[in-house]
């Protein structure tokens, strides 16, 4: 069972390249790293998800290191609009009994 | 599609009444999962379902707390009797497929039902 660490808010201005790092010290082999979005009052939305090295969607990028014991979101251009919580999920269920955990999210403002 | 629908939004009750929320996931997928989410435990996983099979339901609080999926379009999450300490967001999520290694499934929630229990 990976537990996940992430820094509980950050702060950030419109324009600028905001980096969230998740620390999984203990993540499984078989386990995919993921990350959510989520607004208040609304359900977690699904970012990117990566196993190993890099990668990047339309909307951000994901960083794996070779251990794989943390990964690195990355949001380039922030907008007001990316204001939002953040989770880093680790995990993978199989026929087993393994447990989705999602960590305690970062809270993302953006300024003007 | 339409997502997943949750119903009810809203819910008060008083404390030992039934509560019953329930899902519709999107069409074709399957599997689905049951989260709450509170300030202080964040967002936690209940149940987990896969062709409508019960997969994991280690999360499930206790035995006050009881989920069904009866069908591929339909699930149900029941507390009783219902306590002030139940009151949280609770989620509905499906997906495409399981959730394995090979599987790189992304999981879509429902807009959540808002329970407080008095």
């Amino acid at each position: 069972l990976a537990k996940t660490t992430q820094p509980i808010s950050m702060d950030s201005y419109e324009g600028q390249e905001v980096n969230i790092t998740c620390s999984h010290n203990n993540i499984a082999t078989n386990d995919y790293i993921t990350w959510y979005q989520q607004f208040p009052s609304q359900g977690p939305r699904f970012i990117i998800q990566g196993y190993k090295t890099k990668v990047t969607n339309e909307v951000a990028s994901l960083f794996i290191p070779a251990d794989r014991k943390s990964s690195t979101l990355s949001l380039p251009r922030v907008s007001l609009s990316d204001t939002a919580v953040y989770y880093c999920l680790v995990g993978a269920l199989n026929t087993g009994f393994q447990k989705l955990v999602f960590g305690t999210g970062t809270r993302l403002l953006v300024s003007p | 599609d339409a997502g997943v629908i949750q119903s009810p939004r809203h819910e008060v009750t008083e404390m030992g009444q039934e509560v019953t929320l329930r899902c519709k996931p999107i069409s074709g997928h399957n599997s689905l999962f049951w989260y709450r989410q509170t300030m202080m435990r964040g967002l936690e996983l209940l149940i987990y379902f896969n062709n409508n099979v019960p997969i994991d339901d280690s999360g499930m609080p206790e035995d006050r707390f009881s989920a069904k999926m009866p069908n591929a379009s339909f699930s149900t999450l029941k507390i009783q009797p219902s306590e002030p300490r139940d009151s949280a967001v609770y989620f509905c999520a499906s997906s495409l497929g399981a959730l394995g290694i090979n599987n790189q499934e992304t999981q879509y929630f429902g807009p959540g039902t808002r329970l407080l229990v008095l």
